[in-house]
């Protein structure tokens, strides 16, 4: 079947700008996350979705950033005026249910974020 | 705060040979679950091997293997009969162990470039 999707795989924006990344998870899975890649750096956690609701928000670094699932399936992150410094590859992953950490995480190819 | 050290920012071994990957980790957890991702250049995260701490038999996944040892705090991959394929980009992370609707956030390391010369 299908894994995630993300759209677009390339974004080039300027310093200021609105940007919104979608991710499409697996069809069924209820838990989603959004990590962000900085250049030579590991993922790190931004969010996290258990059906529609944010149920764990302490990655997001600040108030630019915002995140939707309206329907429990496709999410959308959304950065407000954006710096040279949210520059970073947006990696989005989704999971089965509520059961243990045993279920991994498929991760999608991720986005490509350029701020100018 | 747990926290995720690799010390090895690049690595390269000869296609057919052994390499070992270094992962260490600090947390006052007693039960969490450990991974080796692989990061092609393709940018997709993929699952390589999965450890939980409570099993103190080591986890084989075909030529992967690592060594787990849990009073150093330290999760090792080796990598057998290396191929080319295998060139990529390899986090180590680590992950609470919680039931129920708790976040089980993956914590990475910085991630070891890893080339297999032919």
């Amino acid at each position: 079947g299908a894994g995630v999707s993300q759209t677009p795989s390339n974004k080039v924006t300027e310093k200021g700008k609105y940007v919104e990344l979608r991710c499409d998870p697996i069809s069924g899975h209820t838990a989603l996350y959004w990590y962000r890649q900085s250049l030579g750096q590991g993922p790190e956690f931004l969010i996290y979705f258990q059906g529609t609701g944010a149920a764990d928000d302490s990655g997001l670094p600040n108030d630019r950033f915002f995140a939707v699932r309206p329907e429990g399936s496709v999410s959308t992150l959304k950065i407000q005026r954006t710096e040279r410094g949210d520059s970073a590859v947006y990696l989005c992953a989704s999971r089965p249910g509520l059961a243990g950490g045993h279920n991994e995480q498929f991760f999608g190819p991720g986005t490509r974020l350029t701020v100018l | 705060a747990q926290t995720v050290t690799q010390s090895q920012p690049e690595m390269s071994v000869q296609e057919a040979e052994t390499v070992t990957l270094s992962c260490t980790y600090d947390t006052s957890e007693n039960n969490y679950y450990l991974f080796w991702y692989k990061q092609p250049p393709s940018r997709q995260m993929i699952l390589v091997i999965r450890q939980e701490a409570y099993k103190q038999q080591n986890a084989t996944e075909n030529r992967f293997s690592v060594n787990f040892q849990k009073a150093a705090k330290s999760f090792s991959l080796k990598i057998s009969d290396s191929q080319l394929g295998d060139t990529a980009m390899y986090f180590c992370a680590f992950m609470k162990h919680r039931y129920g609707g708790a976040t089980n956030k993956l914590i990475f390391g910085t991630g070891t470039l890893l080339a297999v010369q032919p």
